[in-house]
């Protein structure tokens, strides 16, 4: 049964860039697609984007500019990084597993929150 | 797609029955999933596929609808069951989630 684990610095400047990491352990890596979610303080959830199976990224429209998720599948890890962060970006970050020809994330990581603060 | 979720917080009583409600702006395309989300935790996967059981969550959850109105129902309530729940969509390459339910000991 895969579990994720992920990691990542967790304080920010203004303007810095955000980057995460997450392994996959205990499956297959190469089959699913791979996601990151967002969570801002007491808010809901916020799909970030995904990296495919094939290695073909789609982001949301609202981060696109400044988004890109890439893969090592040698390590069964998968990454986040986001530009030009500022104080709305401070949210808790989840990585999350999505199977091909699915529409939901399962398992999910356990979080990564991240602050943004000068 | 825009999803509203209804109510936003339902009070209620351990063994009682929870029926929350979420509402899609426009018909879902792709499928829907149920998400349940405890302080200081990750989402769970409850339901997908509308009605589907994910693996390991018990037969007191069920969910049915279609288009855009879709149903999570808790048959009755266990301690554990008090949390935030969450409905999420597909539509084209865009994933959404609604605003949530709180659903707390009355």
């Amino acid at each position: 049964q895969v579990q994720l684990h992920q990691w990542g610095a967790g304080l920010l400047k203004p303007s810095e860039t955000l980057s995460l990491t997450c392994v996959a352990k205990g499956g297959s890596f190469s089959g699913h697609h791979w996601t990151w979610i967002r969570q801002a303080p007491g808010k809901g959830l916020e799909w970030i984007g995904d990296i495919t199976f094939s290695g073909s990224t789609v982001y949301n429209p609202s981060l696109k500019s400044r988004v890109t998720i890439s893969k090592d599948t040698s390590k069964s890890q998968f990454s986040l990084k986001l530009n030009s962060m500022t104080a709305a970006d401070t949210a808790v970050y989840y990585c999350a597993r999505r199977q091909v020809r699915t529409d939901w994330f399962d398992p999910w990581g356990q979080g990564t929150p991240v602050t943004v603060s000068s | 797609i825009v999803l509203t979720q209804s109510p936003a917080t339902l009070s209620l009583s351990p063994g009682e029955r929870a029926t929350l409600s979420c509402r899609a702006s426009q018909s879902v395309s792709g499928s829907l999933a149920w998400y349940q989300q405890k302080p200081g935790q990750a989402p769970r996967l409850l339901i997908y596929d509308s009605s589907s059981r994910a693996t390991g969550i018990p037969a007191r959850f069920s969910g049915s609808g279609s288009g855009t109105d879709f149903t999570l129902t808790i048959s009755s309530l266990e301690p554990e069951d008090f949390a935030v729940y969450y409905c999420q969509q597909r539509t084209d390459w865009l994933f959404t989630f609604g605003p949530g339910t709180t659903v707390d000991i009355k």
